[in-house]
């Protein structure tokens, strides 16, 4: 069984265009991320969510947006697409620990590639 | 601010061979450091982490890591490695007082291994 999901797998689409990827996890976890892997493999996190708190890299333009409607999915949703927007999406899931400790491993989805021409 | 610096982005080594992936990181609290491996075209997963005690954390695949606080580095080893090792091998750092769960990942070391 697929713990952390990803649709679609590929995306190609045209700048300006509004896209949705979406994330699920069958792990029970209560605690989501995406992350933005450009063409240089440097990975960097755009968000981490739980049903406490959304927390937003700062870097992250506001043309992003997580969306969760339930615990076990977290979509991404991206407006007026750009070309620097071409990357590799992943979405990961863990599980939150006691005492605000952050220290558990992060389960991955296989990633979205994203071309937008 | 945290950082994480992976000294090579690219290591070729021939089957068998031993390998070290050279990890370091830079924080001004106490810090949890994970490597992890990505094959080609999937999503990243687990090799093994250090949250504290003893030093040298063992992983699967036969992987090992020494944390060393004095020199602020993670190195990965591996005393023999096989074609199926190939892949990107990514450092991350997360620290204690830091945001749930956000972890910041190094640049990436291509492993290449050759028969």
């Amino acid at each position: 069984d697929t713990a952390v999901s990803q649709t679609p797998k590929y995306l190609v689409t045209q700048m300006g265009n509004d896209k949705s990827i979406k994330c699920e996890q069958n792990l029970g976890h209560d605690t989501m991320y995406w992350y933005k892997q450009d063409s240089k493999k440097f990975l960097k996190i755009m968000f981490s969510y739980n049903n406490k708190e959304l927390i937003i890299n700062e870097t992250v333009p506001n043309r992003f947006s997580p969306k969760s409607p339930d615990k076990a999915h977290l979509n991404l949703h991206i407006n007026s697409l750009e070309l620097g927007d071409s990357a590799v999406y992943f979405c990961a899931s863990s599980q939150e620990l006691a005492g605000g400790r952050a220290d558990n491993e992060q389960f991955f989805g296989p990633g979205t590639r994203l071309t937008v021409l | 601010a945290q950082s994480v610096t992976q000294l090579d982005s690219q290591v070729p080594v021939f089957e068998e061979a031993p390998v070290e992936l050279r990890c370091n990181y830079s924080s001004s609290v106490s810090v949890y450091l994970f490597w992890y491996v990505q094959y080609p075209n999937q999503g990243l997963q687990l090799l093994l982490k250090y949250l504290s005690g003893s030093t040298l954390v063992k992983g699967i695949n036969g992987f090992e890591a020494e944390f060393n606080k004095s020199q602020t580095s993670f190195h990965l080893r591996k005393p023999s490695v096989h074609i199926s090792d190939t892949a990107e091998y990514f450092c991350a750092v997360g620290n204690y007082g830091g945001s749930q769960g956000n972890l910041i990942f190094g640049k990436g070391t291509k492993l290449s291994v050759k028969p």
